[in-house]
């Protein structure tokens, strides 16, 4: 069964300096992989997701993350943060082909910005 | 605008009191899907729906019931509601299996009391 850890339940990080927030999967092969963000009393919003090809991705809010295969890892970037950045992140594990078996999350990280 | 609307957004209930949570998605998605949060948990899969008329336990069905009669709605049903019931609910969609961009809904914040 797949599975996703996110070390970190809270990360601390003053205004403008860089970020990154660690995922760590558990899979057969390549999966599918997301970030998802939750602002409080917010939905999931998808950051970026990684499929195949390029294993650095780009995505929304000036965030990236990297694929590293061999660590089975799938980090998540900022070089600056900003105080809208404080939430709740998600890392998120799917199996390719689709299916039956949705997503599987990590129990998330809440990220605290402090000016 | 595309999106996925739950209602209500914040419920108070009582044990035993049969209550439904809706979800509806204006972007003609296939796949439906209901997820739970709970603090150090994170999000677990409920039910999903890969289209009309077909549904399918996730992680945690127990106590939990849904329905998918139209493509555009997917309502969680609790029939007896209990206080470990208390949760955070968050419906989702994407388009089909190979596509996981999904859009959530903003969640249905429910105290069972």
């Amino acid at each position: 069964a797949q599975s996703v850890t996110q070390p970190d339940i809270h990360i601390t990080v003053s205004e403008g300096a860089s970020l990154e927030l660690r995922c760590n999967y558990s899979y057969g092969a390549t999966p599918y992989l997301f970030w998802y963000v939750q602002s409080p009393g917010q939905g999931l919003q998808l950051l970026l997701k990684y499929f195949s090809g390029d294993t650095l991705v780009q995505g929304i809010k000036g965030f990236e993350a990297e694929f590293k295969r061999s660590q089975s890892s799938f980090n998540l970037r900022k070089p600056s943060v900003h105080w809208s950045d404080a939430a709740e992140y998600f890392c998120a594990v799917g199996s390719p082909g689709g299916g039956a078996d949705g997503l599987t999350f990590g129990k998330g990280t809440h990220l605290i910005i402090q000016p | 605008e595309a999106q996925v609307t739950q209602n209500p957004r914040y419920l108070i209930t009582v044990t035993g009191k049969k209550l439904t949570v809706t979800c509806s998605q204006n972007m003609n998605h296939e796949y439906m899907s209901w997820y739970r949060q709970d603090p150090g948990l994170g999000l677990r899969q409920i039910y999903y729906s890969m289209n009309v008329e077909v549904t399918d336990k996730g992680d945690v069905p127990e106590g939990y019931k849904v329905s998918r009669k139209e493509k555009r709605n997917f309502p969680l049903i609790l029939e007896s509601p209990s206080p470990n019931q208390t949760s955070l609910y968050f419906c989702a969609s994407k388009q089909d299996r190979d596509n996981y961009g999904y859009t959530f809904g903003s969640g249905t914040r429910l105290t069972v009391v």
